[in-house]
């Protein structure tokens, strides 16, 4: 299966603290994206870094890709519990047509 | 306003029925998506669309029909439902095939009975 595997699949961090979430993927991609899903809402994209970009940032969030290692990690500064929502990969294979999601990370962030 | 959105947002029916769910984008994207997630919240592309083609179909069952009447809306119908039917199935858009973030709809969340 081409689809990402996150990791941690969960967690919890209080208000202030840093989440990092991993994502891992097995072939050559064009671009990796992150998105968020609030419970019960669609998907909402956050950040979109191409396979010759090695770090961006966005506000508090920040994205590294390696793609020797072929994975990417998004870091979310500073936690707020509006920041509690299910955070998804997603990569633009080479030579496909088609954004394949990862299997997601659920972040609770607790006031 | 509403950049892709999808109708209806909840949907209960019995096994055997058909049913539809419409979906129209107001971005001027060329490319719309059908995205299936179900209850372990895995995100699986069933179709897409780019200027009213189909360019991908992964298959699916042929009781999934997506139709395209023009570039902003990409309508799904299913035919003779089944409860492995049931998940979320969420309307996508994006500008371009490749390279370019992708803009979802609130989801319709289908419950076959």
């Amino acid at each position: 299966s081409q689809q990402g595997e996150e990791d941690p699949q969960a967690l919890s961090i209080q208000e202030g603290e840093n989440a990092t979430m991993n994502c891992s993927y097995k072939t050559s991609i064009n671009n990796l994206q992150w998105y968020r899903q609030n419970s019960g809402r669609g998907l909402v994209h956050l950040i979109l870094i191409r396979s010759n970009e090695r770090e961006k940032h966005s506000g508090r969030l920040r994205v590294t890709l390696d793609t020797s290692k072929k994975s990417s990690s998004l870091l979310i500064t500073a936690s707020r519990a509006a920041d509690t929502a299910s955070y998804f990969c997603a990569t633009d294979f080479y030579g496909t047509d088609k954004l394949i999601f990862g299997t997601g990370t659920r972040l609770q962030v607790f006031p | 306003d509403t950049a892709v959105s999808q109708t209806p947002k909840y949907l209960v029916t019995q096994m055997g029925n058909d049913k539809s769910i419409k979906c129209e984008q107001n971005l001027g994207h060329d490319t719309m998506y059908w995205y299936k997630q179900d209850s372990k919240k895995f995100l699986k592309i069933m179709f897409s669309y780019n200027n009213k083609e189909l360019i991908i179909n992964e298959t699916v069952p042929n009781r999934f029909s997506p139709k395209s009447p023009d570039k902003a809306h990409l309508n799904l119908h299913i035919n003779s439902l089944e409860l492995g039917d049931s998940a979320v199935y969420f309307c996508a858009s994006s500008p371009a095939l490749q390279n370019t973030e992708a803009f979802f709809g609130q989801g319709t969340r289908l419950t076959v009975v």
